[in-house]
């Protein structure tokens, strides 16, 4: 059986960097790529970025260029993305999910990780 | 940037009720890359629709989706008490994706 499973909450400072990773299983890990994708209390999705399974190669969205980056382990069939000079606004459930290479669709999630910006 | 703004935000129904969420792009898009979601809260989102009308294994046939080119509609034809969620919209083109705002599918 497919699964992501992510790593547990954090709560971190304004200024600070967090990490959060997604171990996945149950799938040949480099035909497949990785999203990840946020969720602010209430709020509806904002994707992140997508690193590929294969070869590493990332694309993240603009609005987070620059702090934000996505790495992987094929060793271990994890994913990382690590997220910088947070603020509060950076609050948020964070989730990692597989990308159809087809359709371009999450057909696979992480249980999501909170990660909480608070002074 | 593609734009998907859904209708409407809220859509108050009883069970048994036939429910129709719309999703408008700001400019044409493949139907192969537009997608449905379903999240229950305090879950992770869960893929309903992939290709615009193509539905995700073990998802019920009373969902289905349809649309082509700025216009895609989901349809959950009779509502069961486990369909009051928030549904999203996706499109994907040039390696990027974005998520219409959501509808809030409620009890009425």
């Amino acid at each position: 059986q497919v699964h992501l499973v992510q790593s547990g909450a954090e709560v971190k400072k304004p200024g600070a960097s967090v990490k959060v990773s997604c171990k996945a299983s149950g799938y040949n890990f480099i035909t497949y790529g990785i999203s990840w994708v946020r969720q602010a209390p209430g709020q509806g999705l904002e994707w992140m970025g997508w690193i590929s399974g294969y070869n590493g190669k990332t694309n993240y969205a603009q609005n987070l260029q620059g702090r934000v980056t996505m790495t992987t382990d094929t060793s271990t069939s994890a994913v990382y993305m690590e997220l910088r000079s947070l603020r509060s606004d950076d609050t948020a459930v964070y989730y990692c999910a597989r990308v159809d290479g087809s359709e371009g669709a999450f057909d696979i999630w992480g249980q999501g990780t909170m990660v909480t910006v608070s002074s | 940037e593609i734009v998907l703004t859904q209708s409407p935000g809220t859509l108050s129904l009883s069970p048994g009720e036939r429910a129709t969420l719309s999703c408008r792009a700001s400019q044409s898009l493949s139907s192969t890359y537009l997608a449905w979601y379903q999240q229950r809260p305090g879950q992770a989102p869960r893929l309903l629709i992939y290709g615009a009308s193509s539905r995700a294994t073990g998802i019920p046939d009373r969902f289905s989706g349809s649309g082509s080119g700025t216009d895609f509609t989901l349809t959950i034809s009779r509502l069961e008490p486990e369909d009051f969620a928030v549904y999203f919209c996706q499109q994907y083109g040039s390696s990027r994706w974005t998520f219409g705002q959501g509808t809030k599918v409620e009890i009425k």
